[in-house]
């Protein structure tokens, strides 16, 4: 595997359930992103880790919940979501220690369904 | 706050046509600008950034950009458009100007049709 990867790449569940997305970055950086990309909006950055501490929570409700384990892997653990946080989750990475300009590389995002 | 314009949702053009994707951002300072590019069923790839030095920038598949401080602008051209661009392309400012520097803060995505 090269990149960034993302696994389930789709994901049906009901509002009661608990699910988790996984990221792996092969890539050898040392900051991970989660964002959300819902139609007609623009991207929104909601966690960002460097070094496997988390350095950003933009207002994420509750029932989103990161884990960093290690600077290659991502989790985002979910319960009891809601109809409007039906969307596609994506996992960026990048090399350096949050440096401006620095490029962040996307996996190809899990598309979630919330029933 | 910085911001990202960009002109048009929607834009279609003919195969072997110039393309032309609009990007204005808001910032005191001048920022750091990427192109990316989504397509179906894809995460997004960086076209082409500008952080400093030469103000035209030379991406993948024979995107460029030119960052114009005076209009705060920075246009995605390429002179002949092929069916294989077809994809929704995302403009995106980090750095000075407000907030964390490593911070994206996308357009809204111009998604462009190539026609036969």
């Amino acid at each position: 595997e090269t990149g960034v990867t993302q696994t389930p790449r789709h994901l049906v569940m009901g509002m009661t359930n608990k699910k988790s997305l996984k990221c792996e970055q092969h890539l050898g950086h040392n900051a991970m992103y989660w964002y959300k990309q819902s139609a007609k909006k623009p991207l929104e950055l909601m966690f960002v880790y460097s070094l496997e501490e988390r350095v950003e929570n933009n207002s994420v409700p509750s029932r989103f919940s990161p884990e960093c384990p290690n600077s290659s892997h991502l989790f985002l653990h979910l319960h009891t979501l809601q109809p409007e946080d039906s969307a596609l989750y994506l996992c960026a990475s990048s090399q350096d220690d949050l440096r401006g300009g620095d490029t962040q590389y996307f996996g190809p995002g899990t598309r979630l369904t919330v029933l | 706050a910085q911001s990202v314009t960009q002109l048009g949702s929607h834009v279609s053009v003919s195969e072997g046509a110039l393309v032309l994707l609009r990007c204005n951002y808001s910032s005191s300072v001048p920022p750091y600008l990427f192109w990316y590019v989504q397509y179906p069923n894809q995460g997004l790839q960086l076209l082409l950034k500008y952080t400093t030095g030469a103000t035209l920038v030379k991406g993948i598949n024979g995107f460029e950009a030119e960052f114009k401080k005076s209009e705060t602008s920075f246009h995605l051209t390429k002179p002949s458009a092929h069916m294989s661009d077809a994809a929704e392309y995302f403009c995106a400012v980090s750095g000075p100007g407000g907030g964390s520097n490593y911070k994206l803060t996308f357009g809204k995505g111009t998604l462009l049709t190539v026609n036969p």
